[in-house]
C-alpha cells in the first residue's frame, strides 16, 4: 500500500535552534517529493518539489534531502524563526499518469518558541 | 494574481441541507482538485480535474458532486450535508504534464461545520 509517513508528529524548538523532520514512503512508482508548509488556518504553501535524480534541494533556510533508494527525505530548518512555527507536509507523487496519484503525509506540527 | 479563491470561508450548515463550495482559479491550470481536511488524518483527496469536461472521483468522494464546465472554475457540492462532513475542505490547481501534477497551489480553506 502507497503510504508516506512523517516524524515526529510535533516538535517544539527554541527560536535560533536548527531542526530536521522526516519523511520515509513506500509509493511506488515514485515521480517526486514535495514538501508543503501550512500556517495554522491558511492553505499549503510549496517549499521544494524533489525529482528522482535531485539529493538536495535548499529554499532559503530550508534544506530538503531525497534518498530515493531508501525512500526517506528530510527537512532541515536553520537558525528557526518563529515565523517556522506551522505543519510541514511531505507528499509524494506516485506519477504513473494518474493526476490523483498524490500521497500525503499528515504533517509534522512545529513550534518554536521565544 | 489571486491565484486559487475559496468561497465562503466559513458555513455552518443543518443536517440535509446541500450547497456549493466554490473555487476558482486564474493560472490557467489544467488540473483542479478537492481536498479534506480533518484532525489527525492529513488532507484526503474528494474529486479531481484534469480540464473542462472530465472529472474523477478520488479518496473519499461519497456526499460530494463536482463539474469542471471552465478551466477556471471547479465547485464542490454537498448533496445533502451530514455531521461527518464537518471538515475543512481546500482546493488547489496546478499544470499537468504528460500525466503528472505539478507544484499544487492550495487555497486558503473553507471551514464547514454540520449540525
Amino acid at each position: 500500500k502507497n503510504q508516506v509517513e512523517q516524524s515526529p508528529q510535533s516538535l517544539i524548538i527554541l527560536e535560533g535552534k536548527n531542526c530536521t523532520l522526516q519523511c520515509n514512503y513506500t509509493v511506488s512508482p515514485f515521480s517526486n517529493l514535495r514538501w508543503y508548509k501550512q500556517d495554522t488556518g491558511r492553505g499549503p504553501v510549496s517549499l521544494t518539489i524533489m525529482t528522482f535524480s535531485e539529493n538536495t534541494k535548499s529554499n532559503g533556510r530550508y534544506t530538503a534531502t531525497l534518498d530515493a533508494d531508501t525512500k526517506q527525505s528530510s527537512l532541515h530548518i536553520t537558525a528557526s524563526q518563529l515565523s517556522d512555527s506551522a505543519s510541514y507536509i511531505c507528499v509524494v507523487s506516485g506519477g504513473g499518469g494518474s493526476q490523483g496519484n498524490l500521497i500525503f503525509g499528515k504533517g509534522t506540527k512545529l513550534s518554536v518558541k521565544p | 494574481n489571486a491565484g486559487v479563491t475559496q468561497t465562503p470561508k466559513f458555513q455552518v450548515l443543518k443536517t440535509g441541507q446541500s450547497m456549493t463550495l466554490q473555487c476558482a482559479q486564474d493560472m490557467n491550470h489544467e488540473y483542479m482538485s478537492w481536498y479534506r481536511q480533518d484532525p489527525g488524518m492529513g488532507l484526503r483527496l474528494i474529486h479531481y480535474s484534469v480540464g473542462a469536461g472530465i472529472t474523477d472521483q478520488g479518496e473519499v468522494p461519497n456526499g460530494y458532486n463536482v463539474s469542471r464546465s471552465t478551466t477556471e472554475d471547479f465547485p464542490l457540492r454537498l448533496l445533502s450535508a451530514a455531521p461527518s462532513q464537518t471538515s475543512v475542505y481546500f482546493c488547489a490547481s496546478s499544470y499537468s504534464r504528460g500525466g503528472n501534477t505539478g507544484e499544487l497551489f492550495f487555497g486558503e480553506g473553507s471551514r464547514l461545520t454540520v449540525l
